[in-house]
């Protein structure tokens, strides 16, 4: 088992809906990363949070740290939004590993016109 | 300000052959790391540098990956030679403080055929 998973893997939408990526981890954090990657390869870091809630225009990631789970969403989608959407744990400092971030499989988000 | 600047975009070289990609991180980030990311999977650290000493090359194949970073700034990641399953993208990230702000660069991708 992973030690971040995501769901759903693949998710196809009409443009307008309403979109919900989940994450969820097995191991203790400091800072859990919500990151875009699109066709081309490039990854675009959207979110870092270690609590809360955080919103950037139409993207809004939630944690919730005693569950060990974290959501992306995203309003009213559309087709550029179209991309891979990943999860990343950063562990805590001191542990060994600390400094480099445990990627989910990522969810490949697909908006239709 | 550039980002994380990495070349080429894309290679296909033939099995055996050796390749080199090389990656400009954005100014004044201590943490470089080069991670390598293997179709439908989430990237996968393959070294990381503190300034210019590698502090974690654990996942590094050591038989035919090697890396460098001279004066801390640019970094090369080299293979030789290369096998086909080496074909993956293969992304550069830098950092200023570790576990902060990381900036990944557009990857290259490579194919061995």
């Amino acid at each position: 088992k992973n030690e971040v998973e995501q769901s759903p893997q693949n998710l196809t939408a009409q443009e307008g809906e309403f979109i919900t990526i989940n994450c969820s981890y097995s191991v203790g954090i400091s800072a859990l990363h919500w990151l875009q990657q699109h066709p081309g390869g490039g990854i675009v870091s959207l979110f870092m949070l270690s609590s809360g809630k955080k919103k950037h225009g139409r993207l809004i990631a939630t944690i919730n740290i005693q569950e060990k789970h974290s959501s992306l969403h995203i309003t009213a989608s559309h087709p550029r939004d179209s991309a891979v959407y990943i999860c990343a744990a950063t562990p805590p400092a001191g542990i060994q590993g600390a400094q480099k971030l445990v990627f989910g499989q990522g969810t490949r988000l697909t908006i239709n016109p | 300000e550039a980002g994380v600047v990495q070349s080429p975009r894309y290679k296909i070289i033939e099995k055996k052959q050796p390749v080199a990609f090389w990656c400009n991180p954005i100014s004044g980030h201590n943490t470089l790391y080069w991670y390598r990311q293997n179709l439908g999977q989430g990237p996968e650290l393959l070294i990381r540098y503190e300034n210019e000493e590698a502090v974690d090359d654990s996942q590094l194949p050591k038989d035919r990956f090697s890396a460098e970073r001279l004066k801390g700034v640019d970094s090369t990641l080299k293979i030789q030679p290369a096998e086909l399953g080496d074909s993956a993208v293969y992304l550069c990230a830098s950092s200023f403080i570790a576990n902060y702000g990381y900036t990944f660069g557009s990857g290259t991708r490579l194919t061995v055929v």
